[in-house]
Order: C-alpha cells, then sequence, then structure tokens
C-alpha cells in the first residue's frame, strides 16, 4: 500500500532557526518524492522533487530509502516560509498520495 | 499563458442530489487529475484523464466520474451525494502523463458543502 505521513500537524519555530520538515512514505517499489507547498491565499504549487535534487527557495530534501524518508529541510527560516507544507508520492500508475500537511509558522 | 480555472468556486448541494464540477486546464495541458481535499487533510487522489480516456483512479465509488474533453477541460460529477463528499475538490493539469519531469498545476479548487 502507498501511504505518506507527516507527524506534525503544526511545527512553530523563529526567524534564522533551522527547520525540519518530516515525511516518511511506504511504497514497494522506486518512489517519486515531492513537496507541495501553499502559501496563505494562494494555490497548491510544486516546491520540490526528489529527482530533480534541487534547492528552491533555500529548502532541501534527500530521499532517504533506508529510512523511507524525504525530510524538508532550511538552514535558516524566513517569515515568508509560513505555509502548508504537503509531502506527496507518485507511485502506480499516475497515483499520487498527499500527506495530511504541515503548517510550518515562522515566528519573528 | 492562462492558469487552471474552475467553476464554481462554491457550491451547496443536499443529499442524494447529483453535482457537476468544471476544470479547465492551463494552455497546452493534456492531462487532468483531480483531488478530494477534506478539512484538516491532504488531497486525495480521484482520477486523471489523458488525451480524453481515465489514466488512474483512486480509492472513490463508481459515483465518482469523469470526463475530458477534446479541449482538456474536463468535468468531475458526482451522483448521490452524501455528508461526507463535502470538501474542497482540487483540479490539476500537466503537460503528458508520461513525463517524467512532468509538473501539475492546481487550480484554485471548487469548495462542495452537502447538506
Amino acid at each position: 500500500a502507498q501511504r505518506v505521513t507527516q507527524p506534525e500537524k503544526l511545527l512553530s519555530v523563529f526567524k534564522g532557526a533551522p527547520v525540519e520538515l518530516k515525511c516518511n512514505y511506504s511504497y514497494s517499489g522506486s518512489p517519486e518524492l515531492f513537496w507541495y507547498v501553499q502559501y496563505s491565499r494562494q494555490r497548491l504549487q510544486l516546491l520540490l522533487r526528489h529527482i530533480s535534487r534541487e534547492s528552491i527557495k533555500g529548502f532541501t530534501a534527500d530521499l532517504n530509502k533506508g529510512e523511507t524518508s524525504f525530510h524538508l529541510k532550511k538552514p535558516f527560516a524566513q517569515e515568508e516560509d509560513s505555509a502548508m507544507y504537503y509531502c506527496a508520492l507518485r507511485g502506480y500508475g499516475q497515483n499520487f498520495v498527499f500527506g495530511p500537511g504541515t503548517r510550518l509558522s515562522v515566528l519573528p | 499563458e492562462t492558469g487552471v480555472t474552475q467553476s464554481p468556486t462554491h457550491l451547496i448541494k443536499t443529499r442524494g442530489q447529483q453535482v457537476t464540477l468544471r476544470c479547465s486546464s492551463q494552455s497546452g495541458h493534456n492531462t487532468v487529475s483531480w483531488y478530494q481535499q477534506a478539512l484538516g487533510q491532504g488531497p486525495q487522489f480521484i482520477f486523471q484523464y489523458y488525451r480524453e480516456e481515465e489514466n488512474g483512479r483512486g480509492n472513490f465509488p463508481p459515483r465518482f466520474s469523469g470526463l475530458q474533453f477534446p479541449n482538456y477541460s474536463s468535468e468531475l460529477n458526482v451522483n448521490a451525494l452524501e455528508l461526507d463528499d463535502s470538501a474542497l475538490y482540487l483540479c490539476a493539469s500537466s503537460l503528458g502523463s508520461r513525463q517524467r519531469e512532468d509538473t501539475q498545476y492546481f487550480g484554485p479548487g471548487t469548495r462542495l458543502t452537502v447538506l
């Protein structure tokens, strides 16, 4: 079965502090993992995907197949990073499975 | 280049009724996916259409059906509405479902309330 878990519903950090949003998945195969973000009053949008191995807005995420994790990290959080973050997996066929989301609040 | 649009923005129906939600894909996109997002949860995949054919389906009953038109716009139909169908329905379009680098672009959603 395909499943994505995000253990934290809400994560609050101070501006300039490091941030790590956790994501774990279950999938019997080679998954494609993504992070999506939704800023206040905006649409859901792709932040980054593991196959690109890119850094977007200072965020990075490494796929750890041994731990079945794809945690999102940023060394210094900014207030504009406050948003809802969803981890997602693309598995069998073209099905996307989203996690429940973590709301990141960056305090001044 | 126009983005993904959805109509209507909000909708109120009663149990047992039928509803049709509409989505216009981004220019040049031939793939449309539909998601249901209940309050406090992540989006749940309903199904995907690629060049007018269903190309994948999530764990939703047959009363959820869809259609994609030659211009790649799409409809989501839900029959025999239940209270649990109350949710935000999201549509996402992409260039082509078989491309590994494919990116989904989401619409603003339709908020459905079933009373």
